[in-house]
């Protein structure tokens, strides 16, 4: 089946660093990549959704300047959270679709703040 | 307000045992509705998915679902559950205002735990 990495796996920064997270469709061209946050025990929600090329569509109450989603490839998209803080600390999961409907989920990022 | 909701957070049944997991939805029309699984350390897996038809959906792992309009539900069964079966379960939905664009809904999770 179609995969989805994920890079770093999990990352510990200091508040007001930068960080990248990568997610990568490996044997498939993603034409959409989503990107979700996950709290401990809580459910996935939709940050925002990226096509190849264009800019990425945020949903509501998520701040797009600190959250910066680039998919400059059908194969990579990045988040870089900005300036973070320690409630940026969460788990970060991206999913990516190809040619078909079925999204495909990579195994997210543990993001600390510290 | 439209949601998604699965009443059980946590869910322990004995190994062989069969399963149910409940998932409810409050939107005007009925939305695609999938299944998920999440075990650590590994990205969600889809179980199955509904978007018209048959009711009753049969998925991967032995995994089915039924849909059933009139109770705004789609509940996940299995005959007998193994122990690799436990992880954590998601459902989830693509309301209609949203097709095409495919943002998915997530329910809250059921954790599932299988006693051996």
């Amino acid at each position: 089946g179609a995969v989805v990495s994920q890079h770093p796996s999990w990352v510990i920064c200091k508040s007001g660093t930068s960080v990248k997270i990568e997610c990568r469709s490996l044997d498939f061209q993603a034409t959409t990549m989503f990107w979700y946050r996950q709290f401990p025990k809580q459910s996935l929600m939709l940050m925002a959704t990226s096509n190849e090329g264009s800019k990425a569509t945020y949903e509501q109450g998520v701040e797009k300047d600190k959250f910066l989603i680039n998919h400059a490839s059908l194969t990579l998209s990045t988040l870089t959270v900005t300036s973070a803080h320690p409630e940026d600390s969460s788990f970060y999961i991206c999913s990516a679709r190809g040619g078909g409907y079925e999204q495909y989920f990579g195994p997210g990022t543990r993001l600390t703040v510290t | 307000a439209q949601s998604v909701t699965q009443p059980d957070i946590h869910i322990t049944v004995s190994e062989g045992a069969s399963l149910e997991l409940r998932c409810n939805y409050s939107y005007g029309a009925t939305p695609y509705l999938f299944w998920y699984v999440q075990s650590p350390g590994q990205g969600l897996q889809l179980l199955l998915k509904y978007f018209s038809g048959d009711t009753l959906v049969q998925g991967i792992k032995g995994f089915e679902a039924e849909f059933k309009r009139s109770q705004s539900s789609f509940n996940l069964r299995k005959p007998s559950v193994h122990w690799s079966d436990a992880a954590e379960y998601f459902c989830a939905v693509e309301p209609t205002y949203t097709r095409g664009a495919q943002k998915l809904v997530f329910g809250q999770g059921t954790r599932l735990t299988i006693n051996p």
